[in-house]
């Protein structure tokens, strides 16, 4: 069975710093993978996906994540936050096209001024 | 845009009650799902359908049931709410041929049943 952890609860950060949101996912078959982002009060959106192919994937608003396939990790970067970046992010895992994702816990992203 | 709403933001409902969360979309999507999110558990599957009058058990269907009459619409239900039950709702689909992959949310109902 699929299962992803997410190794953060919540990531503190100041404006303009960098920031890493560790991922690590568990399956015995090739997956698709994707990150989610929840601003307060809205639904999730898409921020980025792996699919197939290059293992360094760019997302929307400036944030970009590497497949990495021996380690079973899928972190999720940004070289420098923003206010607005504060979210909650979702890291996700799919074994086939258009069945179910499997969610990790979350990671809450603080940017501090 | 893929447009995916669900019919109440906030909702609150008495233990024991029948009560129905509605989720529609506009892109003719086969598959749709809803999800059930607390904090520090993300979101967890309780049902999915693939087509219209299908359905199946995600990982934590218990007390919880779904209709799909329609292709756009897709609807939850709990028999008889409890207050274990309260907790933010999401919908979302994915149709077929999409290359991206990407399921797309709704922007949740907040229950709370008391």
């Amino acid at each position: 069975a699929q299962s992803v952890t997410q190794l953060d609860s919540q990531v503190p950060v100041f404006e303009e710093a960098p920031v890493e949101l560790r991922c690590n996912y568990s399956s015995s078959v090739s997956v698709y993978l994707f990150w989610y982002v929840q601003y307060p009060n809205q639904g999730l959106q898409l921020l980025l996906k792996y699919l197939s192919g290059s293992t360094l994937v760019k997302g929307i608003n400036g944030f970009e994540a590497e497949f990495n396939k021996s380690q079973t990790s899928f972190h999720l970067r940004k070289p420098s936050v923003h206010i607005s970046d504060t979210a909650e992010y979702f890291c996700a895992v799919s074994e086939e096209y258009g069945n179910k994702l499997v969610f990790g816990a979350g990671t809450i992203l603080r940017v501090k001024s | 845009d893929v447009k995916v709403t669900q019919s109440s933001r906030y909702l609150v409902k008495r233990t024991g009650e029948k009560v129905f969360l509605e989720c529609v979309q506009d892109m003719d999507h086969e598959n749709m799902f809803w999800y059930r999110q607390d904090p520090g558990l993300g979101l967890r599957l309780i049902y999915f359908s693939y087509d219209v009058k299908m359905k199946e058990k995600g990982d934590i269907p218990e007390g919880y049931s779904v209709s799909r009459e329609k292709k756009e619409r897709f609807s939850l239900i709990l028999e008889s709410a409890s207050t274990n039950q309260t907790s933010m709702y999401l919908c979302a689909s994915i149709g077929p041929g999409q290359g991206t992959y990407e399921q797309y949310f709704g922007p949740g109902t907040r229950l709370t049943v008391t």
